[in-house]
C-alpha cells in the first residue's frame, strides 16, 4: 500500500529564512503528489501538485517543489519565509486508481520575527 | 464562486444521538470523499464516491454512512456517534484521471464533538 512520510511535525524558521518541508513516498510506481496547506480553522489548499510534465513544479505563494525519483522524494520548498506562511502544510500521493488521495500527518511551520 | 460547502461547521453531541453533516459542491465534479482529521495522523478517508449511486469504503468507514444521490451532494451520516469520532470533518471533491489526478477541493470543515 502507497505511503507518504513528511519528516518533522514542527519546522521552525525566522522570516527571510529558506523554508524546507520533507516529503517520501512509498510506491513501485511514481505516484501523482500534492502539497497542501491549511491555514488555521480553514480547509485546504491545494499548493502545487506533480503529474509528470515537470520535475521541478512551481506552486501559489513562491512554493516549489522537486519530484526526485530516486529518492522518492518531493521536498517542498520557499527562498524566503514571510509571517503569512505560517500554517500546517500536507504532502500527499494519489492512488493509481484515483479512488484516494493518501496523506502525510502534515508539517506545521512556524515563522518567527 | 466554485466551492464546497459543509453544513454545520460546529456541532456538540451526545452519544447515540443520530446525526448528519451535509456535504455540497457546484463544481460538477464526479469525485467526492470525505476525511477526518486527527493530531499527529493527517487526514485519513472515511468513504469516497467516484460517480452517483457509486460509493466506497475508504481507510476508517466503521460508524459512519455516506449515499450519493445527486451529483452535487455527499452528506455523512453517523447513526449512532461515539466519542472517538470526536474528530474534524472535510469533504473534498475532484475530477480523477488525467489531467486532474484527483486534485481535490476541499470544505472548510465540520468540527464534531461527541459527549
Amino acid at each position: 500500500a502507497q505511503s507518504v512520510t513528511q519528516l518533522g511535525s514542527h519546522v521552525s524558521v525566522s522570516e527571510g529564512a529558506l523554508v524546507l518541508l520533507r516529503c517520501n513516498y512509498s510506491s513501485s510506481v511514481p505516484p501523482y503528489l500534492f502539497w497542501y496547506v491549511q491555514y488555521p480553522n480553514q480547509g485546504l489548499q491545494l499548493l502545487l501538485k506533480y503529474t509528470s510534465a515537470a520535475t521541478l513544479v512551481k506552486g501559489i505563494n513562491g512554493f516549489e517543489a522537486e519530484f526526485k525519483k530516486s529518492e522518492t522524494s518531493f521536498h517542498l520548498t520557499k527562498p524566503s519565509a514571510h509571517m503569512s506562511d505560517a500554517a500546517e502544510y500536507f504532502c500527499a500521493a494519489t492512488n493509481t486508481g484515483f479512488q484516494k488521495l493518501v496523506f502525510g500527518t502534515g508539517t506545521r511551520l512556524l515563522v518567527s520575527p | 464562486e466554485a466551492q464546497v460547502t459543509q453544513n454545520p461547521r460546529y456541532l456538540i453531541t451526545v452519544t447515540g444521538k443520530k446525526l448528519t453533516v451535509t456535504c455540497s459542491q457546484n463544481m460538477n465534479h464526479e469525485y467526492m470523499s470525505w476525511y477526518r482529521q486527527d493530531p499527529g495522523l493527517g487526514l485519513r478517508q472515511i468513504y469516497y464516491s467516484m460517480n452517483v449511486e457509486v460509493t466506497d469504503k475508504g481507510d476508517v468507514p466503521e460508524g459512519y454512512k455516506v449515499s450519493r444521490k445527486e451529483k452535487r451532494n455527499f452528506p455523512l451520516i453517523l447513526e449512532s456517534p461515539s466519542p472517538n469520532q470526536t474528530s474534524l470533518y472535510f469533504c473534498a471533491s475532484g475530477t480523477s484521471g488525467p489531467p486532474y489526478y484527483n486534485e481535490q477541493f476541499f470544505g472548510p470543515g465540520t468540527r464534531l464533538t461527541v459527549l
